[in-house]
């Protein structure tokens, strides 16, 4: 079993829905990482968090520490979000080593 | 700003032949920089990370290795490259450990 599991692993959508990205996790972390990638392979850094919500734009993240969770929401979806959504943990035994999920591939339809 | 580069963006290699990437960063100091790799229809895995000049962590056995001869450069090197090193490259540097990593374009190797 991975330790960062993510879910779906392929997301289709039409253009305006709202939509959640799950990541679960096994081991001990001290912040979780929401990457995005796009067809070229570029990754950007969405967020980072270590407790609660954080939002950017049209994108919330969301952690449980206590259930070892996170979601990740698009709101209002655009063709332009298409692409792999990576959760990724930092351990807290090791704060230089990133956990990675194997991605969601988000495809908006217009 | 700071800024991350990687060359080349792509490389065609034979089984066997060496191998060298490079990364470097602008605009920061001191940063630490990693290593990642990505194999096709699979994640992201760490190879290698550095805090400083000289240090070198690895977290993978494999037939790679890597160096920072300068605070902002990183290389990674390969004596005979086999063919399971296909995969995507990606650099990373942060301001320190546990932060925010920022990624550069990525390198797109293939071995055949």
């Amino acid at each position: 079993k991975n330790e960062v599991e993510q879910s779906p692993q392929n997301l289709t959508a039409q253009e305006g829905e709202f939509i959640t990205i799950n990541c679960s996790y096994s081991v001990g972390i001290s912040a979780l990482h929401w990457l995005q990638q796009h067809p070229g392979g570029g990754i950007v850094s969405l967020f980072m968090l270590s407790s609660g919500k954080k939002k950017h734009g049209r994108l919330i993240a969301t952690i449980n520490i206590q259930e070892k969770h996170s979601s990740l929401h698009i709101t209002a979806s655009h063709p332009r979000d298409s692409a792999v959504y990576i959760c990724a943990v930092t351990l807290t035994y090791n704060t230089d080593k990133l956990i990675f999920g194997t991605g969601t591939r988000l495809q908006v339809f217009p | 700003s700071q800024t991350i580069h990687q060359w080349p963006a792509t490389l065609v290699q034979p089984v066997g032949s060496p191998l060298s990437l490079e990364c470097t960063v602008e605009g920061t100091s001191n940063p630490n920089l990693y290593w990642y790799r990505q194999a096709a229809g699979r994640g992201l895995q760490l190879l290698f990370y550095s805090v400083g000049i000289g240090q070198i962590s690895s977290e993978v056995p494999q037939n790679l290795s890597a160096s920072r001869p300068q605070d902002r450069q990183f290389i990674l090197s390969s004596k005979k490259l086999l063919l399971s090193d296909s995969g995507f490259y990606l650099c990373a540097w942060s301001s320190g450990s546990g932060n925010e990593q920022f990624f550069g374009p990525g390198t797109r190797l293939t071995v055949l």
